[in-house]
């Protein structure tokens, strides 16, 4: 499975836009990207997915490039209640893996007032 | 109100004592799951099972036990021979072939003193 590499931590300020990349120099044909968000004591939450190109939900934007070697969760307009853990996740389509989701050490977002 | 359930939320135990977490899930999904999550760090997979009556081990089954006896049930036993147990434990379930989102239940924290 894909090796992520993403930042520790960000902060951020109410209404900005926070844009979090994650690099992924070894992903393979068949896989995808996903972005998960975690509160503190929660399990955590699919946000988004994707392949390639750009992928918007009512939650977030994914943007990756045409090398697919990294990608970016773009969060808009962020509230207190977007402080959280984001884990960025590379996996095989199809989930015939056996669940097989590499969860690193994600990007702890801190939202300021 | 579909989901997945974990119960205790909180749980102490002492040393050298079994303990079995339950985790049951009503959305009719095939596959479950259970991680361990220490504090700062990412989830680590420690079985799953994409069937009734069939499971695999993950990076880090050593020390746990589970079961497949029903679709919506797959209990963790973590047993005296996990050598540290103190952890927050996380179930999940994906019924979604094509796409990597698991849903993940609220945790149980297992202190073992």
């Amino acid at each position: 499975l894909a090796k992520t590499t993403q930042p520790i931590s960000m902060d951020s300020y109410e209404g900005q836009e926070v844009n979090i990349t994650c690099s992924h120099n070894n992903i393979a044909t068949n896989d995808y990207i996903t972005w998960y968000q975690q509160f503190p004591s929660q399990g955590p939450r699919f946000i988004i997915q994707g392949y390639k190109t750009k992928v918007t939900n009512e939650v977030a934007s994914l943007f990756i490039p045409a090398d697919r070697k990294s990608s970016t969760l773009s969060l808009p307009r962020v509230s207190l209640s977007d402080t959280a853990v984001y884990y960025c996740l590379v996996a095989p389509g199809g989930g015939n893996q056996g669940g097989k989701l590499i969860f690193g050490q994600g990007t702890e977002l801190s939202v300021k007032p | 109100d579909g989901g997945i359930t974990q119960s205790p939320k909180y749980l102490f135990r002492k040393e050298g004592q079994n303990v079995t977490l339950s985790c049951e899930q009503n959305l009719n999904h095939d596959a479950m799951y259970w991680y361990r999550q220490d504090p700062g760090q990412g989830l680590r997979l420690i079985y799953y099972s994409q069937i009734v009556n069939d499971f695999q081990k993950g990076d880090i089954a050593e020390g746990y036990s589970v079961s497949r006896e029903k679709k919506e049930s797959f209990p963790l036993t973590v047993t005296s021979a996990q050598k540290n147990p103190t952890a927050f434990y996380l179930c999940a379930s994906s019924g979604t072939p094509l796409l990597n989102e698991q849903f993940f239940g609220p945790g149980t924290r297992l202190t073992v003193l």
